[in-house]
């Protein structure tokens, strides 16, 4: 069955630091989407790729990059890792038009020290 | 801009109550609406959904109506049970706006007590 994975499922890791978080599907969608997940704010957009080598900022994008090399994976880098980014992390993607649902991974908590 | 407004949380039922958790929407097109459902500890899963005005979408017992005269599409269910405890996400797509990723409400907390 296809199926959209994250790894690791929690990360402890210290201010400053360089923190990749691993997002794979099987779907062969186009579009993939990374989420964090607050207390009282639901989910909110961090980046977005439409297509291989295409990558595009979200809502809240600051402090994180992200790379299309191929259709299943998207990774997810914190540059410099900053305590207001300890949060969960969710992957999501969706064939090409924005009409059909969503398939979410689950989840990364990622708590920065 | 598209936003998506639930009522506040949690909401505590005793079991085999009927259930309604309120959304609204705002969007500049013709969006499609999703009610998501989270499980502790677990990502979200796509509950139901409804693609153009007066559609229906239902499924394990849950049911939502897009209606655009009042810009809602509200979620229901005719008698809760414990294993429906979880937080309960609203969302649309505006596929006029170019834009393919959702916009979520603030979730809310359905707890249901046997």
């Amino acid at each position: 069955d296809a199926e959209i994975t994250q790894s690791p499922r929690h990360k402890i890791t210290e201010t400053g630091r360089q923190v990749t978080l691993a997002c794979h599907q099987t779907w062969n969608h186009n579009n993939m989407f990374w989420y964090r997940q607050d207390l009282g704010h639901g989910l909110r957009l961090i980046h977005y790729s439409y297509g291989v080598q295409d990558t595009n900022k979200g809502e809240v994008s600051d402090g994180y990059s992200v790379s299309r090399s191929n259709t299943e994976d998207l990774p997810l880098t914190l540059e410099s890792a900053a305590s207001s980014q300890t949060s969960v992390y969710f992957c999501a993607s969706s064939e090409s038009t924005s009409r059909y649902e969503q398939y979410f991974g689950p989840g990364t908590r990622l708590t920065v020290t | 801009g598209n936003s998506v407004t639930q009522m506040e949380g949690p909401v505590t039922l005793s079991e085999e109550a009927f259930l309604t958790i309120n959304c609204t929407y705002t969007a500049t097109g013709y969006p499609s609406l999703f009610w998501y459902v989270q499980y502790p500890g677990e990502g979200l899963q796509l509950l139901l959904k409804a693609t153009k005005a007066d559609d229906k979408g239902s499924n394990k017992g849950f049911e939502a109506t897009y209606r655009k005269e009042t810009t809602s599409f509200h979620l229901e269910k005719g008698s809760v049970q414990v294993s429906d405890s979880a937080v309960y996400f609203c969302a649309l797509s505006d596929p006029g706006t170019g834009r393919r990723a959702l916009t979520f409400g603030s979730g809310t907390r359905l707890q249901v007590q046997p």
